[in-house]
């Protein structure tokens, strides 16, 4: 059981715009910054968002976070077929002394 | 450009203790800025944090792991390891050294540990007698 909830999987056409949640507690996403890491099978994850909202260089910005309160959100618009991934999200938690992360969500694009 | 590989044996027996070492190249392990760290993800399942490491030795375990962990690093020889004893067949899954970015804007931030900007390839680890 993941400290971090995420929806198990999402679906939208191409083109179109998808939001994936992250829940968590005060513990973690109502007190730190939020990650997003996008993963392909068979590869190591990639990191699409940090600090809540922030791209690493070379992330397109159709890929974007928010946060509010115990909760956060990445955002695809513009979807793509090669979107078509696992995403997850991830923070410190102040009880776990480290990071957690979401269990995941499976992005396909219809 | 940084490159991680881990090395290790790919099947361990149930009780025995996993050891993986992992290479760092195309940077300095002595890094202030970044922290070094073990992620692991079951077959099928999501992503777990083990543990981290700094340049000083100083380290952090994830508590459900915390017993059962430890973790090493050699700036001397640019590499760090990760031994996890007593393991069952719920340790099997793919392991990852990570390197964490802990340094931004001028300031360092422990918080920021989950910022992981390099993953190494991955090494799948099968517990089974």
């Amino acid at each position: 059981q993941s400290v971090l909830t995420q929806p198990p999987s999402a679906s939208e056409t191409p083109g179109q715009r998808v939001t994936i949640s992250c829940s968590g507690g005060n513990s973690n996403i109502g007190n730190n910054y939020v990650y997003w890491y996008q993963q392909f099978p068979g590869t190591a994850p990639k990191l699409l968002i940090y600090r809540d909202n922030q791209r690493p260089s070379g992330v397109p910005d159709r890929f974007s976070g928010s946060k509010s309160g115990t909760s956060a959100s990445l955002a695809i618009s513009g979807l793509r077929s090669d979107d078509e991934a696992d995403y997850y999200c991830a923070t410190w938690d102040d009880s776990h002394i480290g990071p957690v992360f979401g269990g995941g969500t499976k992005l396909t694009v219809l | 450009q940084l490159h991680l590989q881990e090395s290790g044996p790919g099947l361990v027996k149930p009780s025995e203790t996993l050891s993986l070492t992992c290479i760092v190249s195309g940077d300095s392990i002595s890094s202030s800025t970044h922290y070094w760290g073990w992620i692991r993800q079951p077959p099928g399942k999501g992503l777990e944090w083990i543990g981290s490491i700094y340049y000083v030795r100083t380290t952090y375990y994830s508590p459900s792991l915390k017993s059962r962990v430890t973790m090493s690093i050699d700036t001397s020889n640019g590499h760090f390891s990760l031994n996890l004893r007593s393991v069952t067949a719920a340790d099997t899954a793919v392991y990852y050294c990570v390197r964490h970015v802990i340094y931004e804007g001028g300031s360092y931030y422990l918080r920021d540990l989950p910022r992981i900007d390099h993953w190494s390839q991955g090494m799948l680890v099968t517990v089974s007698s």
